[in-house]
């Protein structure tokens, strides 16, 4: 079946260091890869997204995303972390239909 | 250009009762998909509108349903609520019959507590 994976649940980084979170998919073709962001009680932003073309998608917020098709992943980093970026992460794809199917969530812990 | 809305913030409701939840899609789109977002569940798909129809539906009971309106908005109705149906509702937005119909924006969403 069609799935993402997000194998870190939690992860807690300084301010101004690097951040990386890891997705992987199993699909058969090139698929659809969206990265959400959720801060407490509220709904989920869109935070960038690949459809095909350039491995590299840039995103809003200064992240950005790599699509490797070897790896089946498609990981978010960003070079440096503020504290406003606490918050969850969910990675995305369509799962036939166009519904979402979401992986697990990564929480990003930012310390001072 | 106004997001997706959604309304109530937060509702609170007895088990047994019915719950309705509004939402608003984004101008110009006219699918509209639920999701319940509940703890320690993650996202869950409930929910596919377009174009007044249901397309599709997530793996939930009937008591879950809803409709799409004329002017594309939407309602989610519980009925005969569970304790279990605690969780914060999520509508989203897209285009339809394009390639961007993958690309679903998300409102802030309704709380439901069920007591």
């Amino acid at each position: 079946a069609q799935s993402v994976t997000q194998p870190d649940i939690h992860i807690t980084v300084s301010e101004g260091a690097s951040l990386e979170l890891r997705c992987n998919y199993s699909y058969g073709a090139t698929p659809y890869l969206f990265w959400y962001v959720q801060s407490p009680g509220q709904g989920l932003q869109l935070l960038l997204k690949y459809f095909s073309g350039d491995t590299l998608v840039q995103g809003i917020k200064g992240f950005e995303a790599e699509f490797k098709r070897s790896q089946s992943s498609f990981n978010l980093r960003k070079p440096s972390v503020h504290w406003s970026d606490a918050a969850e992460y969910f990675c995305a794809a369509p799962l036939g239909d166009y519904k979402l199917s979401f992986g697990a969530g990564t929480t990003v812990t930012v310390r001072a | 250009e106004a997001g997706v809305t959604q309304s109530p913030t937060h509702l609170i409701k007895t088990r047994g009762q019915q719950a309705t939840l509004r939402c608003s899609p984004i101008s110009g789109h006219t699918s509209v998909y639920w999701y319940q977002q509940a703890l320690g569940l993650g996202l869950q798909f409930l929910l596919w509108y377009d174009e007044g129809e249901e397309r599709n539906r997530g793996n939930f009971p009937p008591r879950f349903s809803g409709r799409q309106f004329p002017n594309y908005s939407s309602e989610l109705n519980v009925n005969a609520l569970e304790l279990e149906d605690s969780a914060l509702y999520l509508c989203a937005s897209s285009l339809y019959r394009t390639s961007l119909s993958y690309e679903q924006y998300f409102g802030p969403g309704t709380r439901l507590t069920v007591t």
